[in-house]
């Protein structure tokens, strides 16, 4: 199957500072990747969908501002949470896919603890 | 309303039993997909289905895509406890085409084989 990188694999920050993370496809190129968030012993939750080249789609209550997701390339996305807060603590998942495939590949995920 | 019914949510058992985890919609996909999730990874691309009535066999493991391409199932044959993690079912193209990767997720079922 398809290779996806998400880095890093966990992250502890201060409540109200900005966390970067990164989803790379690494041997194919990614029309549109996926972010989601997985609660414990719970199934992944779509927070948004982000296509090369133009702004990302958000899922209904899922705040824009506070999820920043940029994807620049073919082979990159980005997960900013700005302003972290405690309540934002949670293991964050990024998928990626290409026009044509029914399937998509996920990164490692990415454990974020803020405290 | 959750688009993909999966169950059971849990299930425990003993090493050598058999089991079976149902994935159940209303609505017909184009294709859908099973995956397995270990704590703390993310989810690993099992197997997709794409044909009313196909079955396919990985080891112990056998996938069923209902004829009218509306459910799923899992079966495992004489479960170990390398098997132990989430199982997760998830359609793409949702009553047609397909949504590039855009998944629709069951709930997710945690096994537990005990050894």
């Amino acid at each position: 199957g398809a290779v996806v990188s998400q880095h890093p694999s966990w992250v502890i920050c201060k409540s109200g500072t900005s966390v970067k993370i990164e989803c790379r496809s690494l041997d194919f190129q990614a029309t549109t990747m996926f972010w989601y968030r997985q609660f414990p012993k719970q199934s992944l939750m779509l927070m948004a969908t982000s296509n090369e080249g133009s702004k990302a789609t958000y899922e209904q209550g899922v705040e824009k501002d506070k999820f920043l997701i940029n994807h620049a390339s073919l082979t990159l996305s980005t997960l900013t949470v700005t302003s972290a807060h405690p309540e934002d603590s949670s293991f964050y998942i990024c998928s990626a896919s290409r026009q044509g495939w029914s399937e998509a590949f996920f990164g490692q995920g990415t454990r974020l603890t803020v405290v | 309303t959750q688009l993909l019914e999966q169950s059971p949510q849990f299930l425990s058992i003993q090493e050598g039993e058999n089991l079976t985890v149902y994935c159940n919609s209303s609505s017909v996909f184009s294709s859908l997909q099973w995956y397995r999730q270990e704590p703390g990874e993310g989810p690993v691309l099992l197997v997709t289905v794409v044909t009313g009535g196909e079955v396919k066999k990985l080891k112990r493991l056998t996938f069923q895509f209902g004829d009218a391409r509306k459910d799923s199932s899992l079966h495992i044959t004489a479960a170990q406890p390398g098997d132990t993690g989430l199982y997760l079912c998830a359609g793409d193209g949702r009553d047609g085409g397909t949504s590039y990767g855009k998944l629709t997720f069951g709930q997710g079922t945690i096994l537990t084989v005990h050894p």
